[in-house]
């Protein structure tokens, strides 16, 4: 399973673009790369996955080079809902059995 | 509303006491997984299942059993053995393969 790392903490104001990278310097063939957010005492919630170039959907962009070794999400505009911690995932979890690895996560406070 | 729920909120455990936390999914997925989050870390895989009537130990499997007798519902029982139980406990469900995995809201374990 390939292992991620992530800055622990990013601070931001609102209005703010903000950037997270995420390190995976082994992701093999056919894992996928996903991005789930967490607040306090609540499930996380998916955001974005993608497995090559860019996606955008209506919260979030993702960029992946063409080697995949690292991926960043990209959050236009934050606000102070958007204070979270944001988990990256790699994995093929066909292949693996049906497992995710979370690691510890991107705790990101927008600041007023 | 799809989703899944997850009961009780809140539970309490005496010493020597196994208690079962319920886990049940309406969106007709096929995996279900039981997550385990201590304070201020990430979440880590407990137990999964990809179909009725089997499923595989995580990373934490240790003081824990669950069992899949139906494709809704996934309940884990935290047993004696668990001498560390306190924590917060995530369940979640995914439709297929490399599919964002779904959330539920979380059961908050405490030992009295």
């Amino acid at each position: 399973l390939a292992k991620t790392t992530q800055p622990i903490s990013m601070d931001s104001y609102e209005g703010q673009e903000v950037n997270i990278t995420c390190s995976h310097n082994n992701i093999a063939t056919n894992d996928y790369i996903t991005w789930y957010q967490q607040f306090p005492s609540q499930g996380p919630r998916f955001i974005i996955q993608g497995y090559k170039t860019k996606v955008t959907n209506e919260v979030a962009s993702l960029f992946i080079p063409a080697d995949r070794k690292s991926s960043t999400l990209s959050l236009p505009r934050v606000s102070l809902s958007d204070t979270a911690v944001y988990y990256c995932l790699v994995g093929d979890d066909y292949n693996q059995g049906g497992k995710l690895i979370f690691g510890q996560g991107t705790e990101l406070s927008v600041k007023p | 509303d799809g989703g899944i729920t997850q009961s009780p909120k809140y539970l309490f455990r005496k010493e020597g006491q196994n208690v079962t936390l319920s886990c049940e999914q309406n969106l007709n997925h096929d995996a279900m997984y039981w997550y385990r989050q201590d304070p201020g870390q990430g979440l880590r895989l407990i137990y999964y299942s990809q179909i009725v009537n089997d499923f595989q130990k995580g990373d934490i499997a240790e003081g824990y059993s669950v069992s899949r007798e139906k494709k809704e519902s996934f309940p884990l029982t935290v047993t004696s053995a668990q001498k560390n139980p306190t924590a917060f406990y995530l369940c979640a469900s995914r439709q297929y393969s490399n599919q964002p995995q779904h959330f539920g809201d979380g059961t908050r374990l405490s030992i009295l």
